[in-house]
């Protein structure tokens, strides 16, 4: 699996980031969605493509259909600028992550 | 609390060898399969390596396959990465993480251990 992000993503504060996750038939997998803060180890904020761990912000959704999966972050606060990564397994044995993409809140 | 704890990173020639190591805590460790994930300076996340809970099976990227073996040991809840044959490519941050029961996401990850390959 080849799963394809934007690089980055811009977006003031207090509006919605739609962060975009592509690959072959992708809707009929489940997608994670990870953040990453400079220094730090990933954090898990959306699993199986629409269900947050606890501790992560109801702002924090995700969605998956066809072949894209989105990671929507709304009413974004400085604190979401990170690199966001997605993630699958192929064929239930090798783990997939995309490229990541970096949030920039202006 | 459940943690991972890495450790055994360093500066290593090319050829060479290093032991990494996970200690984890909080949880049963037997019940979970683990894996490797490393990232490079600047770059994305690449799964790397997973071993299942019970009764190992171990997968293995193309990258690694044949010169990195990863193993537990469950009377010690600890992880390991052997790593042979180095490379400069294979210079990353190299993050331990618990894949979830049910779903199958890395729900929890260690700080991670840098591992540099370099004459």
């Amino acid at each position: 699996s080849v799963l394809t992000q934007p690089p980055s993503v811009s977006v003031a504060p207090g509006q919605t980031a739609s962060i975009t996750c592509g690959g072959n038939n992708l809707g009929s997998q489940s997608v994670h969605w990870y953040q990453q803060k400079p220094g730090q180890a990933p954090v898990l904020v959306v699993y199986d493509n629409d269900d947050r761990p606890s501790g992560i912000p109801e702002r924090f959704s995700g969605s998956n259909s066809g072949s894209t999966a989105t990671l929507t972050i709304s009413r974004v606060e400085a604190g979401d600028e990170a690199d966001y990564y997605c993630q699958v397994w192929d064929s239930t044995t090798e783990g997939v992550f995309g490229g990541g993409t970096k949030v920039t809140v202006l | 609390e459940v943690q991972l704890l890495e450790s055994g990173g360093g500066l290593v020639q090319p050829g060479g060898s290093l032991r990494l190591s996970c200690a984890a805590s909080g949880f049963t460790f037997n019940n979970y399969a683990m894996n490797w994930v490393r990232q490079a300076p600047g770059k994305g996340l690449e799964w790397v390596l997973s071993v299942s809970g019970g009764r190992p099976t171990t997968h293995y990227a193309d990258s690694v396959k044949g010169r990195f073996t990863i193993s537990r040991d469950n009377s010690k809840n600890t992880l390991y990465l052997q790593m042979n044959s180095l490379r400069a490519e294979d210079t990353a941050v190299y993050y331990c993480a618990r894949r979830s029961i049910g779903g199958d996401a890395f729900d929890i990850w260690g700080q991670g251990t840098m591992v540099t390959v370099s004459s």
